[in-house]
């Protein structure tokens, strides 16, 4: 099976320019989550989707950033407009199960924003 | 308070060789759950192992095995015949469903190389 998918993979963009990431789950798996790494910090969780509701969103830093997840299928996160400690690494992931540990994570967006 | 301590941020092992990589975590609950994942450069983030708070015995996977000491509250993740495939960024996680959420909480991660 297909695994998740992150596009794009990298973004260059300036401060105050707005950005759309979007996270392609695992056909199936109704839980969605978005996470960032910050340079040398601990990876943070950001917020989780069941279908296309938002489970959990403790974890966005402000209202510069919005996520959606249409139909319950994909999910973007935008950012607008982009400030430079938004700079990060922006990991998707899915599961099929509410309480299901097998989380599977795609590659990432790196994004950097001068 | 960190709930998830990593304090070696980079680790060198001779290929071969076992090594260790040390977590610490910070939780009340009895019910929780600890991950190991493995990023390479390429970036994606690959699962390695779990265990349960409730398990008994140590998760093992292969060549990684999991050195759950409960008490100390550490997940140390063991390599054993380590290979140049398993140089990596490697994180450790933990998940506390008893709050009702289901995301995981990491540390800042151990970047290992390994030396032919």
């Amino acid at each position: 099976e297909a695994g998740v998918t992150q596009f794009p993979s990298h973004s260059v963009i300036e401060k105050g320019q707005t950005v759309t990431l979007r996270c392609d789950p695992i056909s199936g798996h109704d839980n969605l989550y978005w996470y960032r790494r910050v340079m040398g910090k601990e990876i943070k969780f950001l917020l989780h989707f069941v279908k296309e509701s938002k489970q959990d969103e403790s974890g966005m830093p402000n209202n510069r950033f919005l996520a959606e997840r249409t139909g319950g299928t994909y999910s973007t996160l935008k950012v607008q407009p982009a400030e430079l400690e938004d700079s990060g690494v922006y990991f998707c992931a899915s599961s099929q199960e509410w309480g299901d540990y097998g989380y599977t994570f795609g590659s990432g967006t790196r994004l950097t924003v001068v | 308070a960190q709930k998830i301590t990593q304090t070696q941020p980079g680790m060198f092992v001779q290929e071969k060789e076992a090594v260790t990589l040390d977590c610490t975590y910070d939780t009340s609950d009895q019910s929780y759950g600890l991950f190991w994942y493995k990023q390479p450069s390429s970036g994606e983030m690959i699962f390695l192992i779990y265990q349960g708070s409730y398990d008994e015995q140590n998760a093992t996977e292969g060549r990684y095995s999991l050195n759950f000491q409960k008490a100390r509250k550490s997940a140390n993740l063991v390599i054993s015949a380590s290979q140049l495939g398993d140089s990596a960024m490697y994180f450790c996680a933990m998940r506390e469903p008893e709050t009702g959420a289901n995301n995981l909480f990491f540390g800042t991660g151990t970047r290992l190389t390994v030396i032919p």
